[in-house]
């Protein structure tokens, strides 16, 4: 069974619009964080944005934040305003275990791109 | 600050050639790995390190050896290159709570 599904092979968004990309994933381990890559056409992975586990609240980094549902098992990425330069592959990934494991399972990524 | 360096980034073998891939991370990490990205697929991991003189196997270690003499340098060696073996391939450093820290890729083909 996979860990981490992202269901959205591609989106279109226009600039400036909101865009939430979609991760569910599985795991029994009751200690595990959830991430967010981006990887523009130029190949290099980019952190965006952390979830733990057991973090009260959703996580925010600028423009980004998670939409984190425990319970659903979910941990949509949104990203506000969008821009040109949003347009990228998304992968989500989850770390299973303590803080300091870092084992990561990807999902199979999003194509994100932003029309002007 | 450099980051995580990978070298080379291009390289093109032939079935049954050997081969290192080098990474070097100057943030004084004590995690690193590697990954691998197939065309239309996220990352799966090859090999990982917790600390010099300490390796394990990921998700897909076959055809791979690894080794860290050192705490800067995690190289993957493919000691029988085969087309399989083709892909992207990603070296990743972290510490503590921290999140991975990836190098820029080296693409390899195997002919």
């Amino acid at each position: 069974a996979q860990k981490i599904t992202q269901t959205q092979p591609g989106m279109f968004v226009q600039e400036k619009e909101a865009v939430t990309l979609d991760c569910t994933y599985d795991t029994s381990d009751p200690s595990y964080g959830l991430f967010w890559y981006k990887q523009p056409s130029s190949g290099e992975m980019i952190f965006l944005i952390y979830q733990g586990s057991y973090d009260q609240q959703n996580a925010t980094e600028g423009r980004y934040s998670l939409n984190f549902q425990k319970a659903r098992k979910s941990a949509n990425l949104v990203i506000s305003a969008s821009q040109l330069g949003d347009s990228a592959m998304y992968f989500c990934a989850m770390r299973e275990g303590f803080q300091g494991a870092q084992k990561l399972v990807f999902g199979q990524g999003t194509r994100l791109t932003i029309n002007p | 600050n450099a980051g995580v360096t990978q070298t080379p980034k291009f390289q093109v073998l032939k079935t049954g050639q050997s081969m290192t891939l080098q990474c070097a991370q100057d943030m004084n990490h004590e995690y690193m790995s590697w990954y691998r990205q197939d065309p239309g697929m996220g990352l799966r991991l090859i090999h990982y390190s917790v600390g010099a003189g300490i390796t394990d196997q990921g998700e897909v270690p076959n055809g791979y050896n690894v080794s860290r003499s050192t705490t800067e340098d995690f190289p993957l060696r493919l000691l029988s290159a085969a087309p399989s073996q083709t892909s992207v391939y990603f070296c990743a450093s972290k510490t503590g709570k921290g999140p991975q820290h990836f190098g820029d890729g080296t693409r390899l083909s195997i002919l």
